[in-house]
């Protein structure tokens, strides 16, 4: 089954660290690009971060710049995004999503909850 | 950089049809977009990419009844025997100089 299964998410304070993991099954991975988005409550999409396929290329929103790290394991099939210096405004419901050469997200994940509250 | 605008709000009655616009920010206007659904309490569900000729590829399992068209810098979404699993959230999608941009999506409401 093609599928992307997200974990690791949780209620942590701010300034606290947190490690999402993306599990992806039924495709080839290393293939793809895989990405982290992001959905605060009530809000819309915001594109997090980007490794690349074969070259492993990272790219980052600003407003995660510094304080993010994406990470991918293609043995493992596995994407990973290390979360440090946490805000309030970074309380959402993080996606992970793949695509092809052309960032266009054709599969999605179902979403894990990190929640950044004293 | 390249930006999308989308109306915030569309409504239609069970077995209408209905189409949303997503306009691309002006010298953009040949880029390819990508919709994506989201009903309430889940995760984004891709529909199809939008080319700048109108041309769209549809991700698996996606209903007849939707489709994609393109005018200038327009791109569309229309949605024909609108059902209630319809009622969602419809997000625009591109990407330009190594960042992804979203719209600011469309709750589409079935009456």
């Amino acid at each position: 089954q093609v599928q992307l299964v997200e974990s690791g998410g949780g209620v942590v304070q701010p300034g606290e660290s947190l490690r999402l993991t993306c599990a992806a099954s039924g495709f080839s991975f290393s293939s793809y690009n895989m990405h982290w988005v992001r959905q605060a409550p009530g809000k819309g999409l915001e594109w997090v971060a980007i490794m690349s396929s074969v070259t492993h290329d990272e790219k980052y929103a600003d407003s995660v710049k510094g304080r993010f790290t994406i990470s991918r394991n293609d043995i493992r099939k596995t994407v990973y995004l290390q979360m440090s210096s946490l805000r309030p405004e970074d309380t959402a419901i993080y996606y992970c999503a793949r695509t092809t050469s052309d960032w266009y997200f054709d599969l999605w994940g179902r979403g894990t909850l990190v929640t950044v509250s004293s | 950089q390249v930006m999308l605008t989308q109306a915030p709000s569309a409504s239609a009655s069970l077995g209408a049809s209905v189409k949303l616009t997503c306009t691309l920010t002006s010298g953009h206007s040949t880029y390819a977009i990508a919709w994506h659904q989201q009903q309430p309490e889940k995760g984004p569900r891709y529909l199809m990419k939008v080319n700048s000729d109108g041309s769209h590829i549809k991700g698996d399992g996606i209903p007849a009844r939707f489709s994609g068209s393109s005018s200038g810098a327009e791109r569309y979404l229309s949605i024909s025997s609108l059902q209630s699993e319809d009622e969602a959230d419809y997000y625009c999608q591109t990407w330009g100089t190594g960042s992804v941009v979203f719209g600011g999506g469309t709750k589409l409401t079935v009456l």
